[in-house]
This record gives C-alpha cells, structure tokens and sequence, in this order.
C-alpha cells in the first residue's frame, strides 16, 4: 500500500513570491491534515479537511495561506506572498475515519520551505 | 492555554538499557495520547495509542503508560538499540480527530 506522497520535497523561494504543495492521502482515506513544523518542535495543525468540506482551519493564517480539497481526494496547500518566517516543515497527514473516530494518522515526508 | 510538554530535548542511553521518555500536559484533558517517532527527513511514524482509562499498554520493547493524576505519560523502550535512536513526539488527543503535538526528545541510543 503506497504511504501519503507530498510534493515537491524541497522548495527554495525568495519573499514575497507565491509558492504550493500538493498532497496525494492514502486511497480511502477520509480525513486529510496539513501541518507545519518549525525546527526543534512538534507539528502545529493548519487545517483539517473531512472528505471535500475543511472542519477545522482555525490555525490556517487566512491572509496569506489556502488550501483546497477538490473531489475528497488529493491537496494542495499555497502560500502566497510566502514570508521568511514561513521557512519549516510541511507535513501532510491523512486517517481513514473522521471526527469522533478514534484514528491514527499517517504521514508523508513533508516538504521543506526555504524563504529567502 | 493547552499545552504538551517533552521535559528532555534530548536523552542520550547506553545500548540495552531502558530509556525513559515523559510527557506532561495542561490545562486540558485529552481523552487518549499517542507516541510517534519521527526519523529526520521524514514524517512522523504511529507507534502507541493509550486511552484515558487505560493504565499501561505494550507492543514488543515499548510500553507507554498514561496517569490521568498526574496528568502524565511515560515512553519506555526496553532493550535498547542505535536504532532506536530517532525524535519521539507525544500526541494528545480530544473528541475530534485533532492531535497536539509536544515538541519531541531527540533519542540517542549509544553502541
């Protein structure tokens, strides 16, 4: 079974320019999570989609950050104007059942962002 | 606020000892706590799960235990080995699906 694949792996950037990560969940997979991890810490949730519908962006930095969701199935995550501070980890995760379901989460490799 | 502590950065053992990791959490209380192991360059791996009436649960070397008074939970990896060196998360989890990770400890297992 193929694991949750993210692209690209790595992305260098200058400020200001817009930049997107695309995630493809496990096949079945209902429940879909980005997240960013800064170095030395644990991944910090930016937004959770349950098939097609996002349940939970309440951490999503709206002005700058989207994410969609087409057909329930793969993700893409953008950024734009990217800042210095946005350099980190961005991990993308998916779980077969949705909320209330107790899942384990799996997660794909992440992409690492370098804003210069 | 909510928060997930990991009191060591980082824990360096000797080869075929027991390591000891701990994770403390506030101001909420999570119906289950996760452990992952996250290797650099790759994405956090599932390795326990323990429910909030749970005490002590097992899976080969590894045991986690979960102290609701204490608010609380230790990752025990016995028989250590350097390839058990990697970062280890702590994940507590609500109702939902959401998981609040706490910062990790880096283990190094010494040959």
């Amino acid at each position: 079974e193929a694991g949750v694949v993210q692209s690209p792996r790595y992305k260098i950037i200058e400020k200001k320019q817009p930049v997107a990560f695309w995630c493809n969940p496990i096949s079945g997979h209902n429940t879909l999570y980005w997240y960013l991890q800064n170095l030395g810490q644990g991944p910090e949730l930016l937004i959770r989609y349950e098939n097609e519908e996002a349940v939970d962006d309440s951490q999503l930095p709206k002005d700058r950050f989207s994410a969609e969701r087409l057909k329930g199935v793969d993700s893409t995550l953008k950024i734009q104007p990217a800042e210095l501070g946005d350099s980190a980890v961005y991990l993308c995760a998916s779980s077969p059942g949705t909320s209330g379901s107790l899942d384990t989460q799996y997660f794909g490799p992440g992409t690492r962002l370098t804003v210069l | 606020s909510q928060k997930i502590e990991q009191n060591s950065e980082a824990l360096n053992i000797q080869e075929g000892k027991t390591a000891t990791l701990t994770c403390n959490y506030t101001n909420y209380s999570p119906a289950y706590l996760q452990w992952y192991r996250q290797d650099p360059g790759r994405g956090p791996v599932f390795l326990l799960l323990i429910r909030e009436n749970e005490k002590e649960k097992r899976k080969e070397r590894l045991k986690v235990t979960f102290d609701t008074t204490l608010k609380q939970s230790l990752f025990h990896i016995t028989a250590s080995q350097p390839a058990d060196s990697a970062t280890y998360l702590c994940a507590a989890q609500t109702g939902a699906n959401n998981l609040f990770f706490g910062t990790g400890t880096r283990l190094t297992v010494i040959p």
